[in-house]
């Protein structure tokens, strides 16, 4: 069956440092990989989306890179701030069907 | 304001009890979703409405029974439920079929079952 994992334990960083989280699946094909993010007692915000064919994406602060062959991505968080402290989970899409992993917990310490 | 609302946002019944859960979505998205996320799990998905048509069905209890009337709304009727179904229940809406498949979200029911 399907499985994804993702840093089970929680990262701390200082304020201004770049923050990398990682996410790896196996037995799947995504078409493609999401990035959300979830702050306690509210539902995921989509943040990005990586298709199987691209290397990396870009979003201001964000950058997510996608390897098919390690089967993993890297999320990262350029000069990161307390207010990006939240649960931040992958997915793999294949379709209706969206695979979500358990998430990791970042604090960004002042 | 992420277009999806829910209610209600907090729900405490009884095992004996029937309940509705709702969700809207204001986004002209042809897709609706129902997960479960318990503490410490991913979010497991249950239901999927493509145009009003169920597409998925991961093999959930029926004391979860789904109803999508149009396009907008989706409701989880609960009845006879059990303490280990006390969860947050997010309902997101996408734009299938040409689209990315992103996910937009609700703020959840938070489901207590005594």
């Amino acid at each position: 069956s399907q499985k994804i994992e993702q840093n089970s334990e929680a990262l701390n960083i200082q304020e201004g440092k770049t923050a990398t989280l990682t996410c790896n699946y196996t037995n799947y094909s995504p078409a493609y990989l999401q990035w959300y993010r979830q702050d306690p007692g509210r539902g995921p915000v989509f943040l990005l989306l990586i298709r199987e064919n691209e290397k990396e994406k870009r979003k201001e602060r964000l950058k997510v890179t996608f390897d098919t062959t390690l089967k993993q991505s890297l999320f990262h968080i350029t000069a990161s701030q307390p207010a990006d402290s939240a649960t931040y989970l992958c997915a793999l899409v294949g379709g209706f069907k969206t695979i979500f992993g358990a998430g990791t917990r970042l604090f960004v310490k002042a | 304001e992420t277009g999806v609302t829910q209610t209600p946002r907090h729900l405490v019944m009884g095992m004996t009890n029937k309940k509705s859960l709702k969700c809207e979505q204001h986004l002209g998205h042809n897709a609706m979703y129902w997960y479960k996320q318990s503490a410490k799990k991913p979010l497991e998905l249950m239901f999927v409405y493509s145009l009003e048509e169920r597409v998925e069905n991961n093999s959930v209890p029926s004391r979860f029974s789904p109803e999508c009337p149009n396009s907008s709304h989706l409701f989880l009727h609960l009845h006879t439920l059990q303490p280990e179904d006390s969860a947050l229940y997010l309902c997101a809406s996408s734009q299938a079929r040409g689209g990315s498949y992103e996910q937009y979200f609700g703020p959840g029911t938070r489901l207590t079952v005594t």
